[in-house]
């Protein structure tokens, strides 16, 4: 059974850079055929998708934050990442890593990451 | 870039009567179309993917169906544990993948 589990800071300054790590348990993240992603969700709204990463590097991101946005992936440490940079109070959210192909089948519990100075 | 419009924004039923929720999106979809279930503080859970096939243990009264650019979920008779807010999703073919924002099923 596949699970995965976020991990990072909670609290992140203005402008300063959102960094989260997903790990991933019930296999190796290389062996299985999905993509792994990270969705957001803001407290009271609805859900973002950021971006995606397979196991051999090749990403997408959500257009509105490509810019701001890096996913990697560690084959070693059987896990994934997330960096958003210059990030403000509208970043404040829960943040999500998920596997999927189509549609997003196994979720970590989320991780609430406030911007705030 | 898809947009996908959910409705209602709020659907108010009583337990046994039956929901239709509706995801309409801005250009013809292929049928990489799921539905997810969210309830407060819970992660998201996919109840149907591809449009129309249930996930892994879902029950049987809750049905997907659609395609183009009409989708819809129907939950054939409500029980107490189906009042949550409902999103749809859609990967592309240039895989980007964005959701609907969701339709809030409340108690009547």
């Amino acid at each position: 059974q596949l699970q995965l589990q976020e991990s990072g800071p909670g609290l992140v300054k203005p402008s300063e850079t959102l960094s989260l790590a997903c790990d991933v348990f019930g296999g190796s993240i290389s062996t299985f055929t999905y993509f792994w992603g990270w969705i957001r969700q803001p407290p009271g709204k609805g859900l973002e998708w950021i971006g995606s990463i397979y196991s051999t590097g090749i990403t997408y991101y959500n257009p509105s934050l490509r810019s701001r946005v890096t996913l990697s992936v560690d084959t070693s440490r059987n896990q994934f990442s997330l960096k958003l940079t210059s990030v403000t109070a509208a970043d404040t959210a829960v943040y999500y890593c998920a596997s999927h192909r189509n549609f997003f089948d196994n979720w970590g519990p989320g991780t609430l990451v406030t911007v705030s100075s | 870039e898809i947009v996908l419009t959910q409705s209602p924004a709020t659907l108010s039923l009583s337990p046994g009567e039956r929901a239709t929720l509706s995801c309409r999106a801005s250009q013809s979809l292929s049928n990489y179309l799921a539905w997810y279930q969210q309830k407060p503080g819970q992660t998201p859970r996919l109840l149907i993917y591809d449009a129309s096939n249930r996930a892994t243990g879902i029950p049987a009264r809750f049905g997907g169906s659609g395609s183009g650019t009409d989708f819809t979920l129907t939950i054939s008779s409500l029980e107490p544990e189906d009042f949550a807010i409902y999103y749809c999703q859609h990967r592309s073919a240039w895989r980007e993948i964005t959701f609907g924002q969701g339709t809030r099923l409340e108690i009547k």
